[in-house]
Protein backbone atom coordinates (compact mmCIF):
# COMPACT_ATOMS: atom_id res chain seq x y z
CA UNK A 1 0.00 0.00 0.00
CA UNK A 2 1.15 3.69 -0.32
CA UNK A 3 -0.28 6.75 1.63
CA UNK A 4 1.20 10.50 2.04
CA UNK A 5 0.24 12.42 4.82
CA UNK A 6 0.86 15.96 5.11
CA UNK A 7 0.31 17.32 8.42
CA UNK A 8 -0.44 21.22 8.30
CA UNK A 9 -3.85 21.94 6.97
CA UNK A 10 -2.29 25.91 6.47
CA UNK A 11 1.45 26.89 6.98
CA UNK A 12 1.61 31.02 7.54
CA UNK A 13 4.90 32.91 6.60
CA UNK A 14 5.94 36.52 6.18
CA UNK A 15 7.12 37.33 3.05
CA UNK A 16 11.04 37.22 3.04
CA UNK A 17 10.78 33.92 5.38
CA UNK A 18 12.07 30.51 4.68
CA UNK A 19 8.92 27.67 4.20
CA UNK A 20 8.80 24.88 4.76
CA UNK A 21 5.74 22.22 4.09
CA UNK A 22 5.67 18.86 5.59
CA UNK A 23 5.34 15.68 3.76
CA UNK A 24 5.89 11.86 4.75
CA UNK A 25 5.17 8.89 3.01
CA UNK A 26 4.45 5.26 3.03
CA UNK A 27 5.52 2.91 0.72
CA UNK A 28 6.52 -0.87 0.51
CA UNK A 29 9.40 -0.50 -1.86
CA UNK A 30 11.34 3.22 -3.25
CA UNK A 31 9.36 6.18 -3.86
CA UNK A 32 8.15 8.54 -6.49
CA UNK A 33 7.63 11.71 -4.89
CA UNK A 34 6.15 15.15 -6.22
CA UNK A 35 4.91 18.31 -5.09
CA UNK A 36 2.04 19.83 -6.87
CA UNK A 37 0.74 23.55 -6.27
CA UNK A 38 -2.75 24.40 -7.09
CA UNK A 39 -3.61 28.35 -7.52
CA UNK A 40 -7.12 29.84 -7.47
CA UNK A 41 -9.60 28.61 -9.97
CA UNK A 42 -6.93 26.83 -11.51
CA UNK A 43 -5.94 23.23 -11.75
CA UNK A 44 -2.65 21.25 -10.01
CA UNK A 45 0.86 22.02 -11.70
CA UNK A 46 3.50 19.88 -10.99
CA UNK A 47 6.55 21.76 -8.95
CA UNK A 48 9.17 19.49 -8.55
CA UNK A 49 9.85 15.59 -8.67
CA UNK A 50 12.00 13.30 -6.79
CA UNK A 51 12.60 10.18 -8.99
CA UNK A 52 15.77 8.74 -8.83
CA UNK A 53 19.59 10.35 -7.80
CA UNK A 54 20.17 13.63 -5.73
CA UNK A 55 18.41 14.07 -2.64
CA UNK A 56 18.02 17.91 -2.76
CA UNK A 57 15.27 18.60 -5.80
CA UNK A 58 15.36 21.82 -7.57
CA UNK A 59 12.02 22.69 -9.12
CA UNK A 60 9.97 26.19 -10.44
CA UNK A 61 10.27 29.41 -9.04
CA UNK A 62 12.83 28.76 -6.41
CA UNK A 63 11.12 25.90 -4.55
CA UNK A 64 13.30 22.79 -3.64
CA UNK A 65 12.31 19.69 -1.42
CA UNK A 66 14.59 17.13 -0.03
CA UNK A 67 14.23 13.50 -0.12
CA UNK A 68 15.06 11.90 3.53
CA UNK A 69 14.71 7.53 2.75
CA UNK A 70 15.47 7.21 6.75
CA UNK A 71 12.85 9.89 7.84
CA UNK A 72 10.45 9.25 4.73
CA UNK A 73 10.04 12.66 4.19
CA UNK A 74 9.69 14.72 1.09
CA UNK A 75 9.48 18.62 2.81
CA UNK A 76 8.79 21.32 0.39
CA UNK A 77 11.13 24.81 1.09
CA UNK A 78 12.02 27.79 -0.31
CA UNK A 79 14.36 29.95 0.94
CA UNK A 80 12.57 33.64 0.96
CA UNK A 81 8.70 33.06 0.38
CA UNK A 82 6.74 35.57 -2.02
CA UNK A 83 3.13 36.45 -1.41
CA UNK A 84 2.60 35.12 -4.79
CA UNK A 85 3.42 31.71 -3.73
CA UNK A 86 0.35 31.71 -1.65
CA UNK A 87 -1.60 28.43 -2.67
CA UNK A 88 -2.53 25.14 -2.07
CA UNK A 89 -0.40 22.22 -1.85
CA UNK A 90 -0.13 18.91 -2.38
CA UNK A 91 2.31 15.94 -2.00
CA UNK A 92 1.88 13.17 -3.97
CA UNK A 93 3.57 9.44 -4.11
CA UNK A 94 3.55 6.11 -6.03
CA UNK A 95 5.91 3.11 -5.15
CA UNK A 96 8.20 2.49 -7.48
CA UNK A 97 8.14 -1.46 -6.76
CA UNK A 98 4.77 -1.55 -7.62
CA UNK A 99 3.19 -4.05 -10.03
CA UNK A 100 -0.28 -3.72 -11.33
CA UNK A 101 -2.44 -0.90 -11.68
CA UNK A 102 -2.25 2.29 -9.36
CA UNK A 103 -2.26 5.57 -9.60
CA UNK A 104 -0.31 8.64 -7.42
CA UNK A 105 -1.52 8.69 -4.18
CA UNK A 106 -2.04 12.42 -2.76
CA UNK A 107 -2.12 14.18 0.36
CA UNK A 108 -4.54 16.29 1.95
CA UNK A 109 -3.20 19.41 0.98
CA UNK A 110 -1.74 22.20 2.98
CA UNK A 111 -2.45 25.62 2.15
CA UNK A 112 0.41 27.80 2.00
CA UNK A 113 -0.53 31.55 3.12
CA UNK A 114 1.96 34.24 2.61
CA UNK A 115 1.60 37.42 4.19
CA UNK A 116 3.06 40.62 2.89
CA UNK B 1 -3.85 25.20 -26.18
CA UNK B 2 -4.69 23.53 -23.47
CA UNK B 3 -3.25 20.05 -23.40
CA UNK B 4 -6.31 19.25 -20.48
CA UNK B 5 -9.62 20.07 -21.40
CA UNK B 6 -12.62 19.70 -19.28
CA UNK B 7 -16.04 20.94 -20.20
CA UNK B 8 -18.44 22.29 -18.71
CA UNK B 9 -16.37 24.50 -16.57
CA UNK B 10 -18.85 24.82 -13.73
CA UNK B 11 -22.34 23.22 -13.30
CA UNK B 12 -25.38 23.70 -11.46
CA UNK B 13 -27.90 20.66 -11.47
CA UNK B 14 -30.75 19.30 -9.01
CA UNK B 15 -31.00 16.20 -7.27
CA UNK B 16 -31.90 12.85 -9.22
CA UNK B 17 -29.87 14.72 -12.34
CA UNK B 18 -28.34 12.06 -14.40
CA UNK B 19 -24.59 14.78 -15.50
CA UNK B 20 -21.84 14.25 -17.60
CA UNK B 21 -18.51 15.76 -17.28
CA UNK B 22 -16.37 15.79 -20.39
CA UNK B 23 -12.45 15.23 -20.45
CA UNK B 24 -10.26 15.72 -23.61
CA UNK B 25 -6.44 15.53 -23.88
CA UNK B 26 -4.31 15.98 -26.92
CA UNK B 27 -0.94 15.11 -24.57
CA UNK B 28 -1.40 11.44 -26.63
CA UNK B 29 -0.98 10.05 -23.22
CA UNK B 30 -2.54 6.44 -22.59
CA UNK B 31 -3.54 6.79 -19.09
CA UNK B 32 -6.84 9.60 -17.47
CA UNK B 33 -7.80 10.08 -14.53
CA UNK B 34 -11.19 11.44 -12.78
CA UNK B 35 -10.68 13.21 -9.05
CA UNK B 36 -12.40 14.67 -6.67
CA UNK B 37 -11.51 17.88 -4.64
CA UNK B 38 -13.09 18.66 -1.33
CA UNK B 39 -12.33 21.28 1.23
CA UNK B 40 -9.64 18.71 4.10
CA UNK B 41 -9.82 16.08 2.24
CA UNK B 42 -7.45 16.70 -0.87
CA UNK B 43 -8.20 14.72 -3.71
CA UNK B 44 -10.02 11.03 -4.15
CA UNK B 45 -9.65 9.03 -6.94
CA UNK B 46 -12.65 7.70 -8.37
CA UNK B 47 -11.88 6.05 -11.50
CA UNK B 48 -8.83 5.41 -13.78
CA UNK B 49 -8.23 4.43 -17.09
CA UNK B 50 -4.72 2.78 -18.51
CA UNK B 51 -5.83 2.21 -21.58
CA UNK B 52 -9.13 2.38 -23.95
CA UNK B 53 -10.36 -1.03 -22.77
CA UNK B 54 -8.84 -0.92 -19.11
CA UNK B 55 -11.05 1.09 -16.83
CA UNK B 56 -10.85 0.57 -12.56
CA UNK B 57 -12.36 1.88 -9.54
CA UNK B 58 -10.54 4.28 -7.78
CA UNK B 59 -11.25 5.17 -3.81
CA UNK B 60 -14.72 6.15 -4.02
CA UNK B 61 -15.95 5.20 -7.49
CA UNK B 62 -19.73 4.64 -5.85
CA UNK B 63 -22.75 6.54 -7.48
CA UNK B 64 -20.01 7.73 -10.96
CA UNK B 65 -19.42 5.90 -13.85
CA UNK B 66 -17.17 6.33 -16.68
CA UNK B 67 -16.73 6.01 -20.51
CA UNK B 68 -13.48 5.92 -22.59
CA UNK B 69 -14.50 7.02 -25.68
CA UNK B 70 -11.21 7.66 -27.21
CA UNK B 71 -7.43 7.84 -26.01
CA UNK B 72 -8.09 11.58 -25.62
CA UNK B 73 -11.31 11.24 -24.13
CA UNK B 74 -12.69 10.44 -21.08
CA UNK B 75 -16.20 11.21 -19.53
CA UNK B 76 -17.55 10.80 -15.94
CA UNK B 77 -21.38 10.91 -15.48
CA UNK B 78 -23.04 10.95 -11.89
CA UNK B 79 -26.61 8.94 -12.91
CA UNK B 80 -28.21 10.40 -9.82
CA UNK B 81 -26.79 13.53 -8.50
CA UNK B 82 -27.05 13.74 -4.83
CA UNK B 83 -26.19 16.78 -2.80
CA UNK B 84 -22.79 15.31 -1.24
CA UNK B 85 -21.53 14.87 -4.54
CA UNK B 86 -21.08 18.60 -4.68
CA UNK B 87 -17.12 19.66 -5.49
CA UNK B 88 -14.53 20.58 -7.43
CA UNK B 89 -13.61 17.34 -10.54
CA UNK B 90 -10.25 17.12 -11.69
CA UNK B 91 -9.29 15.12 -14.94
CA UNK B 92 -5.43 14.14 -14.98
CA UNK B 93 -3.01 12.28 -17.72
CA UNK B 94 -0.29 10.45 -17.43
CA UNK B 95 2.13 8.61 -19.86
CA UNK B 96 2.32 4.57 -19.71
CA UNK B 97 5.98 4.70 -19.19
CA UNK B 98 8.20 6.82 -16.92
CA UNK B 99 7.30 8.28 -13.84
CA UNK B 100 3.48 8.69 -13.40
CA UNK B 101 3.90 12.43 -13.21
CA UNK B 102 -0.09 13.44 -14.39
CA UNK B 103 -1.22 16.85 -16.00
CA UNK B 104 -4.68 18.07 -14.78
CA UNK B 105 -7.34 19.75 -16.29
CA UNK B 106 -8.76 23.62 -15.25
CA UNK B 107 -11.14 21.52 -12.98
CA UNK B 108 -14.96 21.23 -13.16
CA UNK B 109 -17.21 22.79 -10.30
CA UNK B 110 -20.27 21.32 -9.45
CA UNK B 111 -23.47 21.92 -7.24
CA UNK B 112 -26.40 19.64 -6.43
CA UNK B 113 -29.19 21.58 -5.22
Amino acid sequence: AQSVAQPEDQVNVAEGNPLTVKCTYSVSGNPYLFWYVQYPNRGLQVLLKYITGDNLVKGSYGFEAEFNKSQTSFHLKKPSALVSDSALYFCAVRDMGSTGRRALTFGSGTRLQVQP
Amino acid sequence: DADVTQTPRNRITKTGKRIMLECSQTKGHDRMYWYRQDPGLGLRLIYYSFDVKDINKGEISDGYSVSRQAQAKFSLSLESAIPNQTALYFCATSDSGGTYEQYFGPGTRLTVT
